[in-house]
């Protein structure tokens, strides 16, 4: 089952723009994590955020998180054709840390 | 290439036919993670080992899949009898356990598995 839900699902913009991911969740979480997956690729894992943080920044990166509505948001400043891609939020829950998708917001950059 | 390896990266098979994947996860990750992702949706979790152990498993994985670690270092996942709706890609992850409040997991190419 999914964790949340992603919005938008998809996303569309210029190169140079600024894209903008949310994600919903059900459950408490101990920390959540962004993953960026290419066309029928792998995924990569791109930040994780702590339940006690509120925003966090790696490069052109900025995560914010509210737990009072259980969400979060993903920036990415600067948009360039590389970062095309479907970007996903996860929460790792059980014992062994099993990670729980939403369904993702695929974002195309145009040059 | 020291990252998760998965073999083959597709496979297409009849229907009715087994399967079976291979994943050797990052040499000195202890836990290893089997993920299926459907088109258009989210990685759903299959299973999961601790060294040798499969120590969780999801209402996902039917009696026709059965996945091993038996050394504790690359697992195997087969599918028996393949149906159309096993049409999927499989991903493999690996992690070397908490360190600290986190337990990042890295994840291989994924098998894209075709079942006609």
């Amino acid at each position: 089952s999914q964790q949340g839900e992603e919005d938008p699902q998809a996303l569309s913009i210029q190169e140079g723009e600024n894209a903008t991911m949310n994600c919903s969740y059900k459950t408490s979480i101990n920390n959540l994590q962004w993953y960026r997956q290419n066309s029928g690729r792998g995924l990569v894992h791109l930040i994780l955020i702590r339940s006690n943080e509120r925003e966090k920044h790696s490069g052109r990166l900025r995560v914010t998180l509210d737990t009072s509505k259980k969400s979060s948001s993903l920036l990415i400043t600067a948009s360039r054709a590389a970062d095309t891609a479907s970007y996903f939020c996860a929460d790792p829950q059980g014992g062994y840390n099993k990670l729980i998708f939403g369904a993702g917001t695929r974002l195309a950059v145009h040059p | 290439d020291t990252g998760v390896s998965q073999d083959p990266r597709h496979k297409i098979t009849k229907r009715g036919q087994n399967v079976t994947f291979r994943c050797d996860p990052i040499s000195e990750h202890n836990r290893l993670y089997w993920y299926r992702q459907t088109l258009g949706q989210g990685p759903e979790f299959l299973t999961y080992f601790q060294n040798e152990a499969q120590l969780e498993k999801s209402r996902l994985l039917s009696d026709r899949f059965s996945a091993e670690r038996p050394k504790g270092s690359f697992s195997t996942l087969e599918i028996q009898r393949t149906e159309q709706g096993d049409s999927a890609m499989y991903l493999c992850a690996s992690s070397l356990g908490p360190t600290g409040d986190t337990d990042t997991q890295y994840f291989g190419p994924g098998t894209r598995l075709t079942v006609l």
